[in-house]
């Protein structure tokens, strides 16, 4: 069993569409979370981080983490074409100063216009 | 993608040659890494640098080995390629703090 398990999708919706993307995770030592953006054949880029549990939000975006449960969450607000990419949650614990960051694989999303 | 570049984008090469990627950052950080992405893999860690000449393997350090002699450079080698090292490698910076930045990434296929 991978430590984090994320739904590859993929995942359709119309543009407007509130999204909700989601990662599992095994380890409780991790405590940070990120999710990060990747559009086709480029580098992930860093959407959002959360330190333990609790909601950030920034734009349309809100991350919640849930750890009593080891679920993260991801929810786009007004989704638009341009949110069509894949998405990694990634997740590390506090030990060590090299941050060893563990993905899920990945998730699919299409916004349709 | 945060002063941070990769050579060469793309390569093609013989199963059993040495391979070697470059990633080149300008910010300066402290810690580089080297993952590779697979599908339904997600990004795997290779091996990370926390210092000039100061590396340590990762998740999937098989058949690689890196170096960095200077802050803005590391290198990584595969010494002998195969087919099982066809993936997207992609070389990540960070400084003290928690969130890493991408570089653009090198598609590499072994025949």
């Amino acid at each position: 069993q991978k430590e984090v398990e994320q739904d590859p999708g993929p995942l359709s919706v119309p543009e407007g569409a509130i999204v909700s993307l989601n990662c599992t995770y095994s380890n409780s030592a991790f405590q940070y979370f990120m999710w990060y953006r990747q559009y086709s054949r480029k580098g992930p880029e860093l959407l959002m981080y959360t330190y333990s549990s609790g909601n950030k939000e920034d734009g349309r975006f809100t991350a919640q983490v849930d750890k009593s449960s080891k679920y993260i969450s991801l929810f786009i607000r007004d989704s638009q074409p341009s949110d069509s990419a894949t998405y990694l949650c990634a997740m590390t614990a506090l030990s060590g100063s090299a941050r060893q960051l563990t993905f899920g694989s990945g998730t699919q999303l299409t916004v349709l216009p | 993608d945060a002063g941070i570049t990769q050579s060469p984008r793309h390569k093609v090469t013989e199963t059993g040659t040495p391979v070697t990627l470059r990633c080149h950052q300008t910010e300066n950080h402290r810690y580089m890494y080297w993952y590779r992405q697979d599908p339904g893999h997600g990004l795997r860690l290779i091996h990370y640098s926390y210092g000039v000449k100061d590396t340590d393997k990762g998740e999937v350090s098989d058949g690689y080995s890196v170096s960095r002699s200077k802050t803005e450079d590391f290198l990584l080698t595969l010494e002998s390629a195969t087919s099982s090292q066809t993936s997207v490698y992609f070389c990540a910076i960070s400084t003290d703090r928690v969130e890493q930045y991408f570089g653009p990434g090198t598609r590499l296929t072994v025949t």
